[in-house]
């Protein structure tokens, strides 16, 4: 079946370093990808996308490519801020929202 | 828009009370979820609804678990009898699938459930 695999958190790093969340997948055809976010104590929220391979998605300065050949769409951010400290989810599906299937989350702790 | 509504926010309960798990979607979306989230496990997905109707519910452990969709503004997850390993935080999350529409989906802030 479809799975996803994260790096294991947390993530710790200082104010305005780079950030790399590591995401690898493992599907049947051509799934879409996702990476959402979720701040303590709130629900997850959908950070970025991407529909088919080579496809970039971006938001908050926030950027993962969808790379078919090595089944990955790492998380990358030149510069963190403390507001990003979260639990980050990495996602696929297949054939729809409904069927959308979850990693266990990487939490990143950002100190000034 | 006051996104995906979930009730209450904490629910403490001694083992073996019902306990019930309250849900409103966002206005015009269609389909509901219900995901369960602990530590050891992650993010499992319980059951979804489409149109009310529910649609995989293989996801809920036994049937100590049981979800109604009465209406497309409001869905209950119920425990009975619940257990102390049934402690996690619950979330609902709603989106529009179908008629070549899809959105992503969007959760509430969940509620967290302690069973001691």
């Amino acid at each position: 079946g479809d799975s996803v695999t994260q790096m294991e958190g947390p993530v710790t790093l200082s104010e305005e370093a780079f950030l790399t969340i590591n995401c690898t997948y493992t599907a049947t055809g051509y799934p879409s990808l996702f990476w959402y976010v979720q701040y303590p104590g709130e629900g997850l929220q959908l950070l970025l996308k991407a529909t088919k391979a080579d496809d970039k998605g971006s938001n908050k300065g926030f950027e993962a490519t969808y790379r078919k050949e090595t089944t990955s769409f790492h998380l990358e951010k030149g510069s963190v801020q403390v507001s990003d400290s979260a639990v980050y989810f990495c996602a696929l599906t297949a054939s729809g929202y409904s069927t959308l299937t979850f990693g266990k989350g990487t939490m990143l702790l950002v100190s000034p | 828009d006051a996104g995906v509504i979930q009730s209450p926010r904490h629910e403490v309960t001694e083992m073996g009370q019902e306990v019930t798990l309250r849900c409103k979607p966002i206005s015009g979306h269609n389909s509901l979820f219900w995901y369960r989230q602990t530590m050891m496990r992650g993010l499992e997905l319980l059951i979804y609804f489409n149109n009310n109707v529910p649609i995989d519910d293989s996801g809920m452990p036994e049937d100590r678990f049981s979800a109604k969709m009465p209406n497309a503004s409001f869905s209950t997850l119920k425990i009975q009898p619940s257990e102390p390993r049934d402690s996690a935080v619950y979330f609902c999350a709603s989106s529009r699938l179908g008629e070549g529409v899809e959105s992503p989906l969007h959760f509430g802030n969940g509620t967290r459930l302690t069973v001691t």
